[in-house]
């Protein structure tokens, strides 16, 4: 089955450095979503970005539909991003989406 | 902007009763919902598709016998877990797809069922 890796597992950083987050897919997404994740549970989207790149904010998100790689960059973290970031893509429904693992982002004052 | 709306935020029930999950779509027409499940393991699992006036499609591993779901129009729908067990914990999801926006899915805050 379609299989969604991302990187790092953790990253740990200091509030105002940049931040990069990889997601790795087993087969072409027709759509990639990347939510963030609050401690208590809540599901945000992000962005939907199956190719090329699209920013929003602090947050741009390059995707390489042939390359099957999608990165999330968050320039100027603050403390208020740290939680889950997760990278979903279809599986044949824009309904239908596998979600990778995830990357928890600590901002450190 | 879109928003979806789940209640209960938490529940805990006992072994074997029923625990009943709402889903809201505000601000936007919702013509399907997807439910899923959160495992306290942090894995995520489709547990049904429905699409308003459609049958509703459950995965594997999940059926309407167990996960019955009511999808009446464009901005609700519900989810029951019938007789829920310690394999039933986690955090249900619901994501409502915007109407006319192809392939976007937006979540609410989720439901956490804690079987005791």
């Amino acid at each position: 089955g379609q299989q969604v890796q991302q990187s790092p597992s953790s990253l740990v950083l200091q509030e105002g450095e940049n931040a990069e987050l990889q997601c790795n897919f087993s087969s072409t997404a027709t759509q990639l979503q990347w939510f963030y994740q609050s401690p208590g549970g809540s599901l945000v989207s992000l962005l939907s970005n199956p190719s090329g790149t699209k920013h929003t904010g602090r947050l741009t998100s390059t995707t390489v539909t042939k390359e099957r790689r999608s990165s999330l960059h968050i320039s100027s973290s603050q403390t208020t991003d740290s939680g889950t970031y997760l990278c979903a893509i279809d599986t044949g429904g824009a309904d239908r989406l596998t979600f990778g693992k995830g990357t928890q982002l600590i901002i450190q004052p | 902007g879109a928003l979806v709306y789940q209640y209960p935020r938490r529940t805990i029930c006992k072994s074997g009763t029923s625990m009943r999950m709402e889903c809201q779509a505000v601000g936007f027409q919702a013509t399907s919902v997807a439910w899923y499940r959160q495992s306290p393991q942090k894995t995520f699992e489709l547990i049904a598709l429905s699409t308003v006036n459609s049958a509703i499609k459950y995965e594997q591993n999940f059926t309407q016998e167990k996960f019955p779901i009511s999808h009446p129009n464009l901005s609700f729908s519900s989810m029951t877990v019938l007789n829920a067990y310690l394999e039933d914990r986690g955090l249900y999801l619901c994501g409502a797809r915007r109407d006319r926006v192809a392939g976007q899915l937006y979540f609410g805050e989720g439901s956490k069922l804690t079987v005791l």
